[in-house]
């Protein structure tokens, strides 16, 4: 049973134009969100985080939106940049059982020069 | 700090084999987590040690198993293979002596069942 969907399995936009990659979760216990990104060949990298305490997190050009009650998140990459293709994965934990983090499947993002 | 690392990066084996993969954390990181990754499915979690304790553990079957040792190093072992076991498996610590969460990932080994 997937927790953490991303029902977009890719994403082109132009340079220097607006990404916004989402995120949808069922277990409305999840309180903690990430976002990684992934490179061919390479781990995931860790991108930014938000806690359900907010509602949004900010880091240079990118922006995670949390909607708790509509269980959304989404990650808006301002302005896109070539090097910002990749694989684009959302996570989600429920802090207060564990640490286990259950992770989307993937949104592969181009960026168009 | 050197990343996480992972050995070996490539590996193939046959059905009905066993396989042993190798983490070591960045320094000072006791969490270590396993994920499976296979085109469709994202990252699925295997399970996570901590301190040498399995602290969580995925809904996969006991032909997984790992280890930690007690320099936060860690072992996955699969046994009795199966082509379905073809997979990037990465390995991914943490620091647990903050309110952060982010995990570091390494490179993953890929694993080849034929």
């Amino acid at each position: 049973d997937q927790q953490v969907k991303q029902n977009s399995p890719s994403l082109s936009v132009q340079e220097g134009r607006i990404s916004i990659l989402n995120c949808d979760y069922t277990n409305s216990m999840f309180d903690y969100f990430l976002w990684y990104k992934k490179y061919p060949a390479e781990g995931p990298t860790f991108l930014i985080s938000i806690s359900s305490i907010k509602d949004k997190n900010e880091d240079g050009r990118f922006t995670v939106f949390l909607n708790k009650s509509a269980k959304h998140l989404s990650l808006h990459i301002v302005p896109s940049q070539p090097g910002d293709s990749a694989v684009y994965f959302c996570a989600a934990s429920d802090l207060n059982t564990g640490n286990q983090f259950y992770f989307g499947t993937g949104t592969s993002l181009t960026v168009i020069p | 700090k050197a990343g996480v690392t992972q050995t070996p990066r490539y590996l193939i084996k046959t059905r009905g084999q066993q396989v042993t993969l190798s983490c070591s954390p960045i320094s000072g990181h006791r969490s270590v987590s396993w994920y499976q990754q296979t085109p469709g499915q994202g990252l699925q979690f295997l399970f996570e040690y901590f301190s040498e304790t399995q602290r969580n553990k995925g809904n996969f079957p006991g032909r997984f198993s790992g280890r930690q040792f007690s320099n936060s190093r860690s072992e996955m072992n699969v046994s009795t293979l199966e082509l379905g076991d073809s997979a990037l498996y990465l390995c991914a610590s943490r620091t647990t002596v903050s309110l952060r969460y982010e995990q570091y990932f390494g490179p993953g080994t890929r694993l080849t069942v034929t």
